[in-house]
């Protein structure tokens, strides 16, 4: 167990609404990256928030959102649901330094778009 | 896009056989790490090789690094049922890039 935690562990929505996803870091991490995974791919980097700060973001629309806390939990929000959105959401947390550092990942949220 | 690309998707072996799992990567990295995921849950790190470094080993994981080849691979030796799970190679680039990883490959050991 890597002591980064994740709610809810699924949620199910439909076409057209907003989700919020929530990670509380590893103690001492104060660096957060968000990942999506569909079915039987690898994890897609979504962005990362370092001390509060979007800090680099991958290839999504900016219907995806995020916030990192003082305590460095952060959200996910996606609005504007679509089918596609149907993945595993995954947050990391790491050590300050750079995108690539050792991530250390919570279990997951299943998000299920009807 | 994925960059790492693990070869092969699927690989089933028996209790106490070795497995080897392949990873080809298309432009030039600064490390590459692999991860290990039980059954659609959240992905536990393995291990990382610089690409100044040629072979790591940690437990019964022995990784090898080739940059002229762009590859790596993985070998677990003796498997237990326990290792049954999709395993990730994940690169970056120089520039502090984020990770990119690969579709993985599913393993599955028959006790």
């Amino acid at each position: 167990e890597t002591g980064v935690t994740q709610s809810p562990t699924h949620l199910i929505k439909t076409r057209g609404q907003q989700v919020t996803l929530r990670c509380s870091s590893q103690s001492g991490h104060n660096t957060v990256s968000w990942y999506q995974q569909a079915l039987g791919q690898g994890p897609q980097f979504i962005f990362q928030y370092y001390r509060e700060e979007e800090n680099g973001r991958g290839n999504f629309p900016p219907r995806f959102s995020g916030l990192q806390f003082p305590n460095y939990s952060s959200e996910l929000n996606v609005n504007a649901l679509e089918l596609d959105d149907s993945a595993l959401y995954l947050c990391a947390s790491s050590l300050p330094g750079t995108r690539s550092d050792t991530q250390y990942f919570g279990p997951g949220t299943r998000l299920t778009v009807l | 896009s994925q960059q790492g690309e693990e070869d092969p998707q699927a690989l089933s072996i028996q209790e106490g056989e070795n497995a080897t799992m392949n990873c080809s990567y298309k432009t030039s990295i600064n490390n590459l790490q692999w991860y290990r995921q039980n059954s659609g849950r959240g992905l536990v790190h393995l291990i990382l090789i610089r690409s100044n470094e040629r072979e790591k080993h940690s437990g019964r994981l022995r990784v090898t690094l080739d940059t002229s080849k762009k590859s790596s691979s993985l070998l677990i030796t003796a498997s237990r049922a326990a290792d049954t799970a999709s395993y990730f190679c994940a690169t970056d680039a120089p520039g502090n890039t984020p990770l990119v990883f690969g579709k993985g490959t599913r393993l599955s050991v028959i006790a």
